[in-house]
């Protein structure tokens, strides 16, 4: 039972343009959302997060924004770099015992390509 | 400073056979973390250690797996009696104690177990 779904395996768009990377959960105990970036070979490395307390958190040219209706985020890359290109993990948690957000539930990912 | 390390970083197994595979956290991250991620999968939750408190094993997938984490730094995942099954990268991760909130948590860049 996959709680995080990320149902794009793959994204490609041109250098300058937006990327938009959608993620979809169905866990309504899921309350903090974030995403991960993944070279090859190298560990995921934190990029934004959001509360479920907000629809929106902006960090530079990074935007994620959360639906908690439709159970949606998304993140908004603008505008996209070829450096940017990489696998892009959604997460979520949500409060375990002692009042912590320990425990991610990852999706699947999505490959971007920025071509230059 | 110096970030998660593991080791090894590749790591090829016979069947059957056991593996113990090491985590370095960051010098004082009191939380640490596994997953795993499968081919074509999301990270995977397996055990989380924080301070003294008595880990939360819940993603641990059978009793072949076990980990320890010895003076509050260094752990080490055990599997025995590897099966194919096992084949995965085996990622760990530190964090600040996220007790009372949410603290990012740094990957290292994970160890590729091939059961053969």
């Amino acid at each position: 039972d996959q709680q995080v779904k990320q149902n794009s395996p793959s994204l490609s768009v041109q250098e300058g343009r937006i990327s938009i990377l959608n993620c979809d959960y169905t866990n309504s105990m899921f309350d903090y959302f974030l995403w991960y970036k993944k070279y090859p070979a190298e560990g995921p490395t934190f990029l934004i997060s959001i509360s479920s307390i907000k629809d929106k958190n902006e960090d530079g040219r990074f935007t994620v924004f959360l639906n908690k209706s439709a159970k949606h985020l998304s993140l908004h890359i603008v505008p996209s770099q070829p450096g940017d290109s990489a696998v892009y993990f959604c997460a979520a948690s949500g409060e375990n015992s002692g009042g912590s957000n320990y425990k991610l539930t990852f999706g699947k990912g999505t490959l971007l390509t920025v071509n230059p | 400073g110096a970030g998660v390390s593991q080791s090894p970083s590749n790591k090829v197994t016979e069947k059957g056979k056991d593996v113990e595979l090491r985590c370095d956290p960051i010098s004082g991250h009191t939380a640490l973390y596994w997953y795993r991620q499968s081919l074509g999968q999301g990270l995977e939750f397996l055990i989380y250690f924080q301070g003294n408190s008595a880990p939360d094993k819940s993603g641990l997938p059978s009793d072949r797996f076990s980990a320890e984490r010895t003076g509050g730094s260094v752990s080490t995942l055990t599997i025995q009696r590897t099966q194919q099954e096992d084949s995965a990268v085996y990622l760990c991760a530190s964090s600040l104690s996220p007790s009372g909130g949410w603290y990012e948590q740094y990957f290292g860049p994970g160890t590729r177990l091939t059961v053969t």
